[in-house]
């Protein structure tokens, strides 16, 4: 069974610019979420999504969004990159929203210049 | 979500049982106990979880005391790959986002 993947490994951004950062989950499930790692803060999270809606986020500002495709697949967008944006993005998976453990990808590694 | 604390570091020899503690001393009746870990810039990886039993898979035991104010993960045999940070998490299962804390770094060595 293929894990969940992200897309791309690496992204190279300057300040200002917008960002789109893709996951697919495993199949057959239907929640997505998206957690940052930046350097020295940890793992916090970013954003819930399941069977294509927004169920909830954490707190950052709205200049980071994203959606849900009905494949479940998920983009997280970042616009008007900031220095601080700089982290490991990470998406999860689960089945049926939040009554399973989560699955989580390699991640995406965003660097702002 | 109840906070963990854990040490921030552990060694542990190869081949030598790995027991890492996790303190939740505010833990609620439907909190779960869940243990991840990463790998260096990895994703974190699912380990186990329990509610008040002992539990064990093919990766480890958890073993959670009877007033389920503190939790050990046990690896059995540590590997060098089992070189990690590890995250004890404490969950309600009606909620959706993980509470990552800092994790102990466990250093296995040869």
């Amino acid at each position: 069974e293929a894990g969940v993947t992200q897309s791309p490994t690496h992204l190279i951004k300057t300040r200002g610019q917008q960002a789109t950062l893709r996951c697919s989950p495993i199949s057959g499930h239907t929640s997505v979420y998206w957690y940052q790692q930046a350097l020295g803060l940890g793992l916090q999270f970013l954003l819930w999504y399941d069977e294509g809606e927004e169920r909830n986020r954490g707190n950052f500002p709205p200049r980071f969004s994203g959606r849900q495709f009905p494949n479940y697949s998920s983009e997280l967008n970042v616009n008007a990159l900031e220095l601080e944006d700089s982290a490991l993005y990470l998406c999860a998976s689960s089945q049926n929203g939040v009554y399973n453990e989560q699955f989580f990808g390699p991640g995406t590694r965003l660097t702002v210049l | 979500d109840a906070k963990t604390t854990q040490p921030p570091s552990m060694d542990c020899a190869e081949g030598r049982a790995a027991n890492l503690p996790c303190n939740h001393s505010t833990i609620s009746g439907n909190e779960y106990v869940y243990w991840y870990r990463q790998i260096h810039s990895q994703g974190p990886q699912y380990i186990i979880h329990g509610l008040k039993n002992n539990e064990t898979n093919e990766m480890a035991s958890l073993i959670i005391t009877e007033d389920r104010k503190s939790s050990t993960l046990i690896l059995p045999h540590a590997t060098l790959r089992d070189t990690a940070v590890y995250y004890c998490i404490v969950r309600a299962l009606n909620t959706d986002k993980l509470i990552f804390g800092t994790g102990t770094r466990l250093q296995v060595f040869p």
